[in-house]
């Protein structure tokens, strides 16, 4: 059974930094792209950041470009979202998605997510 | 970016209702659509893919349809379990991004 756990969220001060981690489980996790989306309280989905299946490039939402990093440990099936100079906006539930297959950019798994607060 | 508009944002709907969600992309993304149901508290489901593909064990009751700009999901007979929010997702192209979102609430 495929599994995505989330942890690492919290309350931080603006200006502050964060490092997200996503444990996975049931599959192959090396043989997959995988992606954050964000969800700010109460409002719709965002997506973040994350490898493309077929060129293993990395993409971000221009709203955190050169303040998120992410990054992925395939011996340890982990995937890591390192959030810096962190803003009020940036307040949300964190998800860490699997990509469905070759699709490239859709999700077939989701965690249940990390909250992220950004408030003094 | 691409931008994908929803609507309704808001729909009241009785068990066994049809029901149907329009999403629109501000340009052409052939048919590089997904749809995704949240149910309150939970993490998306992914329920269809390339527009019309319906994902492994979700009913046969949801169906979508569309190319281009315009794209539809219909539920033919709404049962309990659909009360949720659905949101499109376009990956035509990067940013990927979703529709804003529309909230299913029982009549």
């Amino acid at each position: 059974e495929v599994q995505l756990l989330e942890s690492g969220g919290g309350l931080v001060q603006p200006g502050g930094s964060l490092r997200l981690s996503c444990a996975a489980s049931g599959f192959t996790f090396s043989n997959y792209a995988m992606n954050w989306v964000r969800q700010a309280p109460g409002k719709g989905l965002e997506w973040v950041s994350g490898f493309r299946s077929s060129s293993g490039i990395i993409d971000y939402v221009d709203s955190v470009k050169g303040r998120f990093t992410i990054s992925r440990d395939n011996s340890k099936s982990t995937l890591y979202l390192q959030m810096n100079s962190l803003r009020a906006e940036d307040t949300a539930i964190y998800y860490c998605a699997k990509v469905y297959g070759t699709s490239g950019a859709i999700f077939d798994y989701w965690g249940q997510g990390t909250l992220v607060t950004v408030s003094s | 970016d691409i931008q994908m508009t929803q609507s309704p944002s808001t729909l009241s709907a009785s068990v066994g209702d049809r029901v149907t969600i329009t999403c629109r992309a501000s340009q052409s993304i052939s048919s590089w659509l997904a749809w995704y149901q949240q149910g309150p508290g939970k993490a998306p489901k992914l329920l269809i893919y390339k527009a019309s593909t319906l994902q492994s064990g979700v009913p046969s009751r949801f169906s979508g349809s569309g190319s281009g700009t315009e794209f539809t999901l219909t539920i033919s007979s709404l049962q309990p379990d659909d009360f949720a929010t659905y949101y499109c997702q376009q990956y035509n192209s990067y940013p990927l991004t979703f529709g804003g979102g529309t909230k299913v609430e029982i009549k």
